[in-house]
């Protein structure tokens, strides 16, 4: 139990439709990242959040955002989906200055 | 997306049998870490490292930071039924707090 929960579990949305993806950080800890993993692949780094300000992107397109609120909750906005943004999301947060991020359960996103 | 090395891809072993991956890189990282992966779940953290050629043990895991800095390993002794899983390693690049890269996994299965 990593402290860190996300919703919902299980997503399917149709091609061009947008979703929003919810991250509840683990307590005392004021940064979040996200990460995108497909299906036999390790998680891909999307981007990061730290006071409530994006400070970190990987090789993603403007239409993958996120938000970070004043009690270090998150969210990824994913717009105009995609079939191969099907994949497994997942959210890590941990205290700034410490390497040690601790994963949420992740959400299945399907895109139909 | 860029990724480490990470071998072997799979391995099929007895219960009682000691396991060796490791992960390497073009690049020099800062950090390593060990994440645990079951089927629809997060990654859970194992083991991190923060220095060249450091040796720090988790109960039955072992891990291993690289003297060149490009790579790490990771051993467990005398498997048990519940080591079965996905295992990756992930590193952090020098200046990129926060963002980790990680290899593409190892699944691990073992025969009682």
């Amino acid at each position: 139990e990593t402290g860190v929960t996300q919703s919902p579990t299980h997503l399917i949305k149709t091609r061009g439709q947008q979703v929003t993806l919810r991250c509840s950080s683990q307590s005392g800890h004021n940064t979040v990242s996200w990460y995108q993993q497909a299906l036999g692949q390790g998680p891909q780094f999307i981007f990061q959040y730290y006071r409530e300000e994006e400070n970190g992107r990987g090789n993603f397109p403007p239409r993958f955002s996120g938000l970070q609120f004043p009690n270090y909750s998150s969210e990824l906005n994913v717009n105009a989906l995609e079939l191969d943004d099907s994949a497994l999301y997942l959210c890590a947060s941990r205290y700034r200055g410490n390497t040690e991020a601790f994963f949420g359960q992740g959400t299945r996103l399907t895109v139909v | 997306g860029q990724q480490l090395n990470q071998s072997p891809q799979s391995m099929f072993i007895q219960e009682g049998e000691d396991v060796s991956m490791n992960c390497t890189s073009s690049s020099i990282f800062n950090t390593w870490l060990w994440y645990k992966q079951d089927p629809g779940e997060g990654p859970v953290l194992l083991i991190a490292l923060y220095k060249a050629g450091e040796l720090t043990s988790n109960g039955r895991l072992t891990a291993q930071f690289g003297i060149t800095r490009k790579d790490s390993f990771l051993n467990i002794s005398a498997s048990i039924p519940s080591d079965v899983g996905i295992y990756f390693c992930a590193g952090q690049l020098y200046n990129q707090g926060g963002k980790l890269i990680f290899g593409q996994g190892t699944e691990l299965s073992v025969k009682p």
